[in-house]
């Protein structure tokens, strides 16, 4: 069993479309973060949501921290083909575990011109 | 300020060699930490080093190694490689051991097993 469930596995939509990616989990987290990764290279930080509700805004990406802390979405307005990547989102093992995150699976976007 | 940077970017390797991979974290960053990609199981965590001792461990058998220097430079060994061990390393630095120091990865390595 994952740690954390991210769905869908795979999304390809047209540019202008929106979209939202799922991260849940059975677990509450003190922190989550969003990273993407594209092809040949290594993940970059998006965003770390911390309180439970948190709703944190970069561009035309919102991210949303569920209330109990066990949940996260990624919601992209007008999706342009540069958005196109891994999207992953991953949480810290806590206690003294830093530098160890859990991922999960990742969710593949592919925007189309 | 440059990135983490691994080298090689490319390795192709036959069973049973081993292997050391090698990253330079950002300047100022004391925190290393190692994770394996690969299509089927993601991104897995292998193992964190800070001021040259290792502090964490994934689940990985003790095939896998790793040090860190004086300088927060870090390898990662492999040895007897397998099949299964085709996969994209990924190093990553962070400035402080906290879980809210974010990490920034570098570009990885890329190794194939024949």
């Amino acid at each position: 069993t994952q740690l954390l469930e991210q769905s869908p596995q795979f999304l390809s939509i047209q540019e202008g479309e929106n979209l939202t990616v799922y991260c849940n989990s059975s677990s509450v987290f003190s922190s989550l973060q969003w990273y993407r990764q594209e092809p040949g290279e290594g993940p970059v930080l998006l965003v770390t949501v911390v309180t439970g509700g948190e709703v944190k805004k970069l561009k035309r990406l919102t991210f949303q921290f569920g209330d109990a802390r066990k949940d996260s979405s990624l919601h992209i307005t007008a999706a342009q083909p540069g958005d196109t990547g891994l999207y992953l989102c991953a949480v810290n093992a806590g206690g003294t575990s830093y530098g160890k995150l859990t991922f999960g699976q990742g969710t593949i976007l592919t925007v189309h011109p | 300020k440059a990135g983490v940077t691994q080298t090689p970017r490319y390795l192709i390797k036959t069973r049973g060699q081993q292997v050391t991979l090698s990253c330079s974290p950002i300047s100022g960053h004391r925190s290393v930490s190692w994770y394996q990609q690969t299509p089927g199981q993601g991104l897995q965590f292998l193992f964190e080093y800070f001021s040259e001792t290792q502090r964490n461990k994934g689940n990985f058998p003790g095939r896998f190694s790793g040090r860190q220097f004086s300088n927060s430079r870090s390898e990662m060994n492999v040895s007897t490689l397998e099949l299964g061990d085709s996969a994209l390393y990924l190093c990553a630095s962070s400035l402080f051991r906290a879980s809210y120091s974010p990490l920034h990865f570098g570009n990885g390595t890329r190794l194939t097993v024949t």
